[in-house]
């Protein structure tokens, strides 16, 4: 079993629905990143929580450290937003390994 | 101007050679990593370097060599290729360790023939 567990695998959409991606851990962790990966191929970080929750534009991430788990929301989902997200974590009490999910597949259809 | 530049974008060779991948941070971040990605698109840490020293070696077999001649940059260098080595190898940087945002590359895809 992944120390990082995502859900679901596959998500298909229709443009300007509210889309919700899981991420559960079983290890303590001192930060929580949410990275995006565009069919082109290029990774690009979105969030890094430790706690709480971040706002950027239509993105919400939310982590809840007693449960070990956070979620990545996109608000009025657009094709654009159609790419992998991957949920990474820095465990075993290293600030310098990353353990990562196996991503989410979003696909939003206009 | 950019951030994390690696190249070449694509490599492809044959079993048994060896080549190099290199990787420059124009950020002035102090960590920089290694990942490869595999062809289920799974993504494991190889190298953690802080400060041109080596913190994590991730159980990469002794064929795979990371030089760090300064922060700015990590090189990969992997001698006698073999099949299983095809995957893409994304290098990243972070101000300091992992509680701060990382920064990648746009990757390299190699191929191994």
């Amino acid at each position: 079993k992944n120390e990082v567990e995502q859900s679901p695998q596959n998500l298909t959409a229709q443009e300007g629905e509210f889309i919700t991606i899981n991420c559960s851990y079983s290890v303590g962790i001192s930060a929580l990143h949410w990275l995006q990966q565009h069919p082109g191929g290029g990774i690009v970080s979105l969030f890094m929580l430790s706690s709480g929750k971040k706002k950027h534009g239509r993105l919400i991430a939310t982590i809840n450290i007693q449960e070990k788990h956070s979620s990545l929301h996109i608000t009025a989902s657009h094709p654009r937003d159609s790419a992998v997200y991957i949920c990474a974590v820095n465990s075993g009490g290293s600030n310098y390994k990353l353990t990562f999910g196996k991503g989410t597949l979003l696909t939003v259809n206009p | 101007d950019t951030a994390v530049s690696q190249t070449p974008k694509y490599l492809v060779t044959q079993m048994g050679n060896d080549k190099s991948i290199k990787c420059e941070q124009n950020l002035g971040h102090d960590t920089m990593y290694w990942y490869k990605q595999d062809s289920k698109k799974f993504l494991k840490i190889m190298f953690s370097y802080n400060n041109k020293e080596l913190i994590i070696n991730e159980t990469v077999p002794n064929r795979f060599s990371p030089k760090s001649p300064d922060k700015a940059h990590l090189n990969l260098h992997i001698n006698s290729l073999e099949l299983g080595d095809s995957a893409v190898y994304f290098c990243a940087s972070s101000q300091l360790g992992l509680n701060s945002p990382l920064h990648f590359g746009n990757g390299t895809r190699l191929t191994v023939t």
